[in-house]
């Protein structure tokens, strides 16, 4: 079974829709849990870190549920620029273990 | 302030010939990481150096080894390079703020024949 499991898509959505992503871990020991966007033939880049509570970027927020191991990604008002491959990433205790979904890809169409 | 920075951009092999990636970090970053990214399978930690004097094995290091020169370098050698290790390999640095957020270079495309 993979670490961290995310749905590749692909997610087709209208300018302006909302759109949420989840991603599952199998390890109940991960501590601490991102999200980064990746574009085409770049490098991943961060988004976000979710923290327990839950946290707000301007239309992005990210919600953890330790309880059933997962983590969620929630885009509103999408824009054309959204369109990207969005990855969830866990840390395990170590500090230094990271362990990557495969990735979400998202288009945005006007 | 140039971040994490690669060299080289891309590169051609030969099976069995060996080659080193450079990797570059002046955020004064503790933690350095070597992944490959496959299609469909996600990013894998090859190794990583927690700190200066340090490496450590990650998911899939064979094949592979690394130096951790000094504080801002980190280099991937390949020494008998197999078609298997084409790839996307991306070089990232870590600081912890609470928790470890990785910032990656730009990666180096590379393809064995």
């Amino acid at each position: 079974r993979k670490e961290v499991e995310q749905d590749p898509g692909p997610f087709n959505v209208p300018e302006g829709a909302t759109v949420a992503f989840n991603c599952t871990y199998s390890n109940s020991a991960s501590q601490s849990f991102f999200w980064y966007r990746q574009d085409c033939r770049k490098e991943p880049k961060l988004l976000m870190s979710v923290y327990s509570s839950g946290n707000e970027d301007g239309r992005f927020t990210a919600q953890l549920n330790r309880a059933s191991q997962y983590i969620s990604l929630l885009i509103r008002d999408s824009k054309l620029s959204d369109s990207a491959t969005y990855l969830c990433v866990v840390n395990f205790l170590t500090g230094n273990q990271f362990y990557f979904g495969t990735g979400t890809s998202l288009t945005v169409i006007p | 302030n140039a971040g994490v920075t690669q060299t080289p951009k891309f590169q051609v092999l030969k099976t069995g010939q060996s080659m080193t990636l450079q990797c570059a970090q002046d955020m004064n970053h503790n933690s350095m990481y070597w992944y490959r990214q496959d299609p469909g399978m996600g990013l894998r930690l090859i190794y990583y150096s927690a700190s200066e004097g340090t490496t450590d094995k990650g998911e899939v290091p064979n094949g592979y080894n690394v130096s951790r020169l000094n504080k801002r370098e980190f280099s991937l050698r390949l020494e008998s390079a197999a078609p298997s290790q084409t790839s996307v390999y991306f070089c990232a640095s870590s600081k912890y703020r609470g928790t470890y957020e990785q910032y990656f270079g730009p990666g180096t495309r590379l393809t064995v024949t």
